[in-house]
């Protein structure tokens, strides 16, 4: 099975800064690779899939980067509506889809 | 618009069982491959099973393969996940998704239900 391994666990920031999450595959997964937002008490929302591509209705201040093994995710400039967990998701295929284990954004 | 509710969840008994049913609406069910995707109390997102829009092309994580059933029934738009031999760590909310794949970018989920496997 592929694993997904997110860095940090644990992300503090101010409104304003721009964070960079990272997300690692235990093997190639080349672009297949999607982030999620997560707030408490409701189900994910999705906002980049195949690595790179902003998905409909989500700020541009958003965006993703990375192929094969090694992904990030980038907030240009903080919002305080964008503190909440952060999911990486493979789906190299449509086969296992595999979690990476979240970051939470927090309030500085 | 697209709508996915999932019900069937509950207070169960360790060494118990449970289905969970998802009616999906505002898409062709049957186009769509299927998921069930948990999440445990303070916990990640932990995906479980998946099924493809005509039923088969199944896959299950380790974690439920042998305990957990995924199926669907297109006619009535309905995904199902039955479990078995209930765990105390499979207390969770289970979320049913439409998860955005190679083909299509289309990603919808329902709000979840709530199991809680105790003595």
């Amino acid at each position: 099975d592929i694993q997904m391994t997110q860095s940090p666990s644990t992300l503090s920031a101010s409104v304003g800064d721009r964070v960079t999450i990272s997300c690692r595959a235990s093997q190639s997964i080349t672009s297949w690779l999607a982030w999620y937002q997560q707030k408490p008490g409701k189900a994910p929302t999705l906002l980049i899939y195949k690595a790179s591509n902003l998905q409909s209705g989500v700020p541009s201040r958003f965006s993703g980067s990375g192929s094969g093994t090694e992904f990030t995710l980038t907030i240009s400039s903080l919002q305080p509506d964008d503190f909440a967990t952060y999911y990486c998701q493979q789906y190299n295929g449509y086969s296992r889809r595999t979690f990476g284990q979240g970051t939470k954004l927090e309030i500085k | 618009e697209v709508q996915l509710l999932e019900s069937g969840g509950g207070l169960v008994q360790p060494g118990g069982s449970l289905r969970l049913s998802c009616v999906v609406s505002g898409i062709t069910f049957s186009s769509y491959a299927v998921d069930w995707v948990r999440q445990a109390p303070g916990k990640g997102l932990e995906w479980l099973s998946g099924i493809g829009g005509s039923g088969t092309g199944i896959y299950y994580a380790d974690s439920v393969k042998g305990r957990f059933t995924i199926s669907r029934d297109n006619s009535k738009n309905t995904l199902y996940l039955q479990m078995n031999s209930l765990r105390v760590e499979d207390t969770a909310v289970y979320y049913c998704a439409i998860l955005v794949g190679v083909t299509d970018t289309s990603d919808f989920w329902g709000q979840g239900t709530l199991v809680t496997v105790s003595p």
